[in-house]
């Protein structure tokens, strides 16, 4: 089954350069989140959208933006980079069910994000 | 807000031996609970869910998990861990359509 695609895998950036980052979601799935690992520690949110309109918000610094397309991919542009940006980026995808109990979210394999 | 306590950082467990992952959540409505594993290196996978009904979750490689409304738990076990069960184990939860909010992490290491 086709699984959640994100690119680039590994990303290395110097202080103060910018990112992008890309997810693709499972085909037909509606709604991407964004998360953020950093070293040691649990996902944190940071972003997501339905249908191209965010959707929710969580704790994602100023300097970070994102947006889903027509297509459903996501990209999360990240500027002005510090090296506590530096961590592994997750995007999930899932289609909400409007009559069911919830969505479930697939991960992607992530894109460790090193800024020197 | 929901959040979510796991009890134990490391689990140390031989190969074969029973292991229980404690999994503990608050939140003032009702939530559904998760849990995923993260393989050295690799994303997040899905174990298993508790949405509705039976309280008793069975997933992927042999883990189950039981949900206990009255002690808002949702711990997870497997009778026997391979080798290959060493990895980190997030629960979470999330109301419908909303975003997860994990565990701090649970790392299970087997030994030999």
């Amino acid at each position: 089954a086709a699984g959640v695609i994100q690119s680039p895998r590994h990303l290395i950036k110097e202080k103060r350069e910018t990112a992008t980052l890309k997810c693709y979601p499972i085909p037909r799935h509606d709604t991407v989140y964004w998360y953020q690992q950093g070293p040691g520690q649990d996902p944190q949110f940071l972003i997501s959208f339905y249908e191209k309109m965010q959707s929710d918000k969580g704790s994602i610094p100023d300097r970070f933006s994102a947006q889903q397309f027509s297509d459903y991919h996501s990209e999360l542009n990240m500027s002005s980079l510090e090296l506590g940006d530096s961590a592994l980026y997750f995007c999930a995808s899932s289609f909400v069910q409007r009559e069911g109990p919830t969505d479930t979210q697939y991960f992607g394999p992530g894109t460790r994000l090193t800024v020197l | 807000a929901q959040s979510v306590t796991q009890l134990d950082s490391q689990v140390p467990v031989f190969e074969e031996a029973p292991v229980e992952l404690r999994c503990n959540y608050s939140s003032s409505v009702s939530v559904y609970l998760f849990w995923y594993v993260q393989y050295p290196n690799q994303g997040l996978q899905l174990l298993l869910k508790y949405l509705s009904g039976s309280t008793l979750v069975k997933g992927i490689n042999g883990f189950e998990a039981e949900f206990n409304k009255s002690q808002t738990s949702f711990h997870l076990r497997k009778p026997s861990v391979h080798i290959s069960d060493t990895a980190e184990y997030f629960c979470a939860v999330t109301l419908p359509g909303n975003k997860l909010t994990f565990g701090g992490g649970t790392r299970v290491l087997v030994k030999p």
